[in-house]
């Protein structure tokens, strides 16, 4: 199994611009998650959905923020129109329930300058 | 809710002599499950070791254990014989096994250094 994959790796844009991260789970998992981790904040929980279907969006931090599941094994996390402050890196975890802990993605890291 | 406390920002070990870190949680049920990760300067989330609530006998990998203590809600990673491939940011978790697919909530972790 490739474990779980996210894309880009490395983000760089500009203030304004909007930006799509994209995840794509382990295949069998059911639930997804989304986590943005700062220095200042550690790891916050953004997004969960089960079964494709969102559970707690109660981490998303503005309406500029929005997550999709279209199907069992994509993700997309969109920031429009993204922001300096929005700077950070963002990961992508999948499990099967949770019972056996989380399988985290490399990561985005993003850069809104 | 739920919170995960990481009283040791940073901690340092002599190559191949033990450490411990340090965690302590918060929580009003009875069913859950508590976790370590590790984060590499590589940034990758790797799980380290996890322990079900209802469990009384403490987890072990390889050199890592475990030391819960369910009354005292302590949840401590033993690390033996400390390697420099050890040295890491390491997070304890929480994820309540009362509501299937829940979060994990994290502490602020720890930052290990292992000298030679």
């Amino acid at each position: 199994d490739a474990g779980v994959i996210q894309s880009p790796r490395h983000e760089v844009t500009e203030m304004g611009q909007e930006v799509t991260l994209r995840c794509k789970p382990i295949s069998g998992h059911n639930s997804l998650f989304w986590y943005r981790q700062t220095m200042m904040r550690g790891l916050e929980l953004l997004i969960y959905f089960n079964n494709n279907v969102p559970i707690d969006d109660s981490g998303m931090p503005e309406d500029r923020f929005s997550a999709k599941m279209p199907n069992a094994s994509f993700s997309t996390l969109k920031i429009q129109p993204s922001e300096p402050r929005d700077s950070a890196v963002y990961f992508c975890a999948s499990s099967f329930w949770g019972n056996y802990g989380y399988t985290f993605g490399s990561g985005t890291r993003l850069t809104v300058v | 809710a739920q919170t995960v406390t990481q009283s040791q920002p940073e901690m340092s070990v002599q190559e191949a002599e033990t450490v411990t870190l340090s965690c302590t949680y918060d929580t009003s049920e009875s069913d859950y499950y508590l976790f370590w990760y590790k984060q590499p300067p590589s940034r990758q989330m790797i799980l380290v070791i996890r322990q079900e609530a209802y469990k009384q006998q403490n987890a072990t990998e390889n050199r890592f254990s475990v030391n819960f203590q369910k009354a005292a809600k302590s949840f401590s990673l033993k690390i033996s014989d400390s390697q420099l491939g050890d040295a890491a940011m390491y997070f304890c978790a929480y994820r309540s096994g009362e509501t299937s697919g829940s979060r994990l909530t994290f502490g602020e972790g720890t930052q290990l250094t292992v000298n030679p």
